[in-house]
């Protein structure tokens, strides 16, 4: 049971490069969820899902999309990268709805885009 | 205000010392918490959950405080393992979470 996986884990793009992070569940959880990271930010909300076939913004969607053609997993694309979005990604799933249930997160990937 | 607001630190204390962190939420109507732990450069793990008035798994203690609206984590006997940054984190009402930006704990020999 391997949780949740992302790959990469580390990635350097120049400017205006394009690419997808891939974020994997094994748990059948319904619920998943992309974050970044910053210095003294906190994890932010990029977007996230309620099951296949369903995604929503976040607090900070702009410059991203997102798919989950597959309950198991959740694409998060950058169409143009910029040095803005140099950070950490962290993927995370949840079971359900449900309040009591916490969220499962994957390793991150470091993205630096120069 | 902020949905979740905990105090940044740093915390720096001796092994063996007791450590306590607070956490401040702004939605009355939250019904649970969670407290993550987070090491440098990797990812929050579950640490505790608090649905009730508390929790207490050996050293850590974790309560809550509905009339204030706020949860504290006490790290009793720390030792230099418990070295990381705590996250308060929130359920909204919808299907999201609110994270704290983390409480940054040194255990110094």
């Amino acid at each position: 049971n391997a949780g949740v996986t992302q790959t990469p884990k580390f990635r350097v793009l120049k400017t205006g490069q394009s690419m997808t992070l891939l974020c994997a569940q094994d748990m059948n959880h319904e619920y998943m969820y992309w974050y970044r990271q910053d210095p003294g930010m906190g994890l932010r909300l990029i977007h996230y899902s309620v099951g296949e076939g369903t995604t929503a913004k976040g607090e900070v969607p702009d410059g991203y999309n997102v798919s989950r053609l597959k309950k198991q997993n959740f694409l998060l694309g950058l169409e143009s990268a910029a040095p803005s979005q140099t950070s950490v990604y962290f993927c995370a799933s949840r079971r359900d709805s449900s309040p009591y249930n916490e969220q499962f997160f994957g390793p991150g990937t470091r993205l630096t885009v120069l | 205000r902020k949905e979740v607001e905990q105090d940044p630190g740093p915390f720096n204390v001796p092994e063996g010392a007791t450590v306590a962190f607070n956490c401040t939420y702004s939605n009355s109507a939250s019904q649970s918490f969670f407290w993550y732990r987070q090491d440098c450069r990797k990812e929050p793990k579950l640490l505790m959950s608090v649905y009730s008035s508390g929790n207490e798994d050996g050293r850590f203690t974790a309560q809550l405080n509905r009339a204030s609206q706020y949860i504290s984590l006490l790290i009793r006997d720390s030792k230099l393992s418990d070295s990381a940054t705590y996250l308060c984190v929130v359920p909204s009402t919808g299907n999201q979470f609110y994270f704290g930006t983390g409480t940054s704990l040194t255990v110094i020999p």
